[in-house]
């Protein structure tokens, strides 16, 4: 069974502070591996990875994806109270194009 | 680009009745849509697949009589709760791939459905 595993499951931290969250995965049929950011809605679309070690950048949001490990990391540094949200990642499988396994996402919560 | 609507946003029904969403691409060709549910503080729970022109592909435990799917078009899937119970209330999300592009997913902004 595929499987997406996210820690922490929640975090609190303060303005100023950089947070990593980390996503571990275990699937038959690997493809991509995504970061997305759910607000009060949808999820939005952060980052896709498919090659370990290249970072992927976004202003104060980063990325990183080890294969051998089966492993992500989000790092977002100088953390915002718009920083606040769920954290998802999900795993894009081989077997069909956009078909993803999600993890249970991580809370962040940025106090002012 | 790449915006998914959803519609209702919201709906409340009483138990017994069907609820249809409605979940388009308005500006790319999707083949492939995804229906998901959500539960309070919980992931994505991925439902089903939706192929254009084809039946669509259930995840196991999901009752297929129960939650209907067609996707007669390229840019529109419909997902119909028929016999809604209480604990069908939820919030579905819908998302779409473009046809040919990479894995990235853009969702809907959810229907919470509330069965009275």
């Amino acid at each position: 069974e595929d499987k997406v595993v996210q820690s922490p499951l929640s975090l609190v931290v303060h303005e100023g502070d950089t947070v990593t969250l980390n996503c571990s995965y275990e699937v038959t049929n690997f493809r991509s591996l995504l970061w997305y950011k759910q607000e009060k809605k949808a999820p939005t679309f952060l980052f896709m990875l498919t090659s370990s070690g290249i970072e992927k950048k976004s202003g104060r949001l980063s990325s990183i994806l080890d294969k051998k490990e089966l492993f992500s990391i989000l790092n977002i540094t100088a953390t915002q109270t718009g920083d606040s949200a769920i954290y998802l990642c999900a795993v894009g499988l081989g077997t069909n194009a956009g078909k993803s396994t999600f993890g249970d996402g991580t809370t962040l919560t940025v106090k002012p | 680009g790449a915006v998914v609507s959803q519609h209702p946003s919201w709906v409340i029904c009483k138990s017994g009745t069907s609820v249809k969403i409605e979940c388009r691409s308005l500006d790319f060709q999707a083949t492939t849509m995804f229906w998901y549910r959500q539960f309070p503080k919980q992931s994505l729970m991925l439902m089903a697949t939706s192929n254009e022109g084809s039946k669509a592909t259930y995840e196991q435990g999901v009752e297929k009589d129960k939650f209907l799917i067609n996707h007669a078009s390229l840019t529109l899937s419909t997902l119909t709760v028929t016999s809604a119970h209480p604990e069908d209330s939820s919030f579905y999300i819908c998302s779409a791939s473009i046809a040919g592009g990479p894995d990235t997913q853009y969702f809907g902004p959810g229907t919470r459905l509330t069965v009275l």
